[in-house]
């Protein structure tokens, strides 16, 4: 079945430091990628999205490229803030599964001033 | 269109009563789907619907859990006779059918705690 993995947290930077959230994933088909974010006390909110392979979503500062020959989808920012403070999440949805997500563990980020 | 609302957002209750949450997805997605979260793992499949429809149960959905959808609209997840494992945060999340490609929009969740 579908699986992903995503780097262990908790994760603690500088502000304006580099950010980069390992994941990696299985999968039977070709599905398509995502990253959630959770905001403490709050529910899952889409950040970015791709695809295909080689495609890059990006939102807020957030980029990540869909490697299809590595089966991986990494999450990097140039410069954190404070605000960016969250739980990420790695996920992946299959047409052929009615769009069901698989999602990982989850990653904590803590950008300290 | 104020997104996918759930309802309560907390609830306490005793081992043993039963206990159930409301989701109220975008009007204009047909799709709706439920997932469990515990602490420090992520959203876990439990049962989605189309319109209407509950097409796919998941192995976690015990007997004591039940999901309804009426007209399509809201939908309600009822958890009977609760033990203290039913501990967990249950998110919403509707789409439309290209929810595959474009990602879903989850609800702020409903916390329960059973003591």
């Amino acid at each position: 079945g579908d699986s992903v993995t995503q780097m262990e947290g908790p994760v603690t930077l500088s502000e304006e430091a580099f950010l980069t959230i390992n994941c990696t994933y299985t999968a039977t088909g070709y599905p398509s990628l995502f990253w959630y974010v959770q905001y403490p006390g709050e529910g899952l909110q889409l950040l970015l999205k791709a695809t295909k392979a080689d495609d890059k979503g990006s939102n807020k500062g957030f980029e990540a490229t869909y490697r299809k020959e590595t089966t991986s989808f990494h999450l990097e920012k140039g410069s954190v803030q404070v605000s960016d403070s969250a739980v990420y999440f790695c996920a992946l949805s299959e047409r052929a599964n009615a769009g069901k997500s698989t999602f990982g563990d989850g990653t904590t980020l803590t950008v300290k001033p | 269109d104020t997104g996918v609302s759930q309802d309560p957002r907390h609830k306490i209750t005793k081992r043993g009563q039963n206990v159930t949450f409301r989701c109220d997805p975008i009007s204009e997605h047909n799709r709706l789907y439920w997932y469990r979260q515990t602490l420090g793992q992520g959203p876990e499949f439990l049962t989605y619907f189309q319109n209407e429809a509950q097409l796919e149960k998941s192995r976690l959905l015990s007997d004591r859990f039940s999901a309804e959808r009426p007209k399509g609209s809201f939908s309600t997840l009822e958890i009977q006779r609760t033990e203290q494992g039913d501990s967990a945060m249950y998110l919403c999340a509707s789409s439309t059918e290209q929810g595959a490609d474009y990602g879903y929009t989850f609800g702020s969740g409903t916390r329960l705690t059973v003591v």
